[in-house]
């Protein structure tokens, strides 16, 4: 068990349609990341919050967006959902940014989505 | 720009057997971090290893054990004697302070232990 949480564990919607996947991080991690991981693309990472700042964008496509809370938590939302964006989405954490030594990043579970 | 390449799609030894997966990374950057991560059928991703550009002395942590070569951009990854639970998707990644620490990831290798 990494520390890292996320829910829910499986999703299945529908095209045209928003959801939300939400992520805890460690006790103490103020970086979140978020990463996609589908057959065609691989892993791939799309954005990455530091105690509530976003601090790094990857491609992740306009209708994707996230957030981190003061308590910490992220949120990543999509909308206008497509078949393409099923995939694997994994949110990890770090304590810290741009120091020194980057620390490694501990992943959640992950949220699967399948858009039908 | 930075690249990682995992040139075994899919690797399948029998139990016992050693296994060396490769991993060449790409990087004009000095100062970078390289990683191991492991993915089993469950889906989640275990962290094994991280290893900054400075330090190039091999790592053994039980069965595993890391080889780092800056002269030839390769971070290898060997299991010895592997064991059917070593069965999993095996992910090397690479980072940079500058890119906020976003891990950039090779294709992966499918080990397959069979017993």
């Amino acid at each position: 068990d990494s520390g890292v949480t996320q829910t829910p564990k499986h999703l299945i919607t529908a095209t045209g349609q928003r959801v939300t996947l939400r992520c805890s991080p460690r006790s103490g991690d103020l970086s979140v990341y978020w990463y996609q991981q589908s057959l065609d693309q691989g892993l791939q990472f799309l954005i990455q919050y530091y105690n509530g700042e976003e601090r790094a964008k990857g491609n992740i496509l306009e209708r994707f967006s996230a957030q981190q809370f003061p308590d910490l938590h992220s949120e990543l939302n999509l909308s206008s959902l497509e078949l393409g964006d099923s995939a694997l989405y994994f949110c990890a954490s770090s304590p810290s940014y741009g120091t020194t030594d980057p620390y490694e990043q501990y992943f959640g579970p992950g949220t699967r989505l399948t858009v039908t | 720009a930075q690249k990682v390449t995992q040139a075994q799609t899919e690797i399948s030894v029998v139990e016992k057997e050693d296994v060396t997966l490769d991993c060449v990374y790409e990087t004009r950057d000095t100062t970078y971090y390289l990683f191991w991560y492991k993915q089993p059928p469950s889906g989640e991703l275990v962290f094994l290893i991280r290893r900054n550009s400075f330090d190039e002395q091999n790592e053994i942590s039980g069965r595993y054990s890391w080889n780092f070569q800056k002269s030839t951009s390769s971070f290898n990854f060997t299991i010895t004697a592997s064991q059917v639970v070593d069965s999993a998707v095996y992910f090397c990644a690479l980072t940079h302070m500058e890119y906020g620490n976003k891990l950039v990831f090779g294709a992966g290798t499918i080990l397959r232990v069979k017993s």
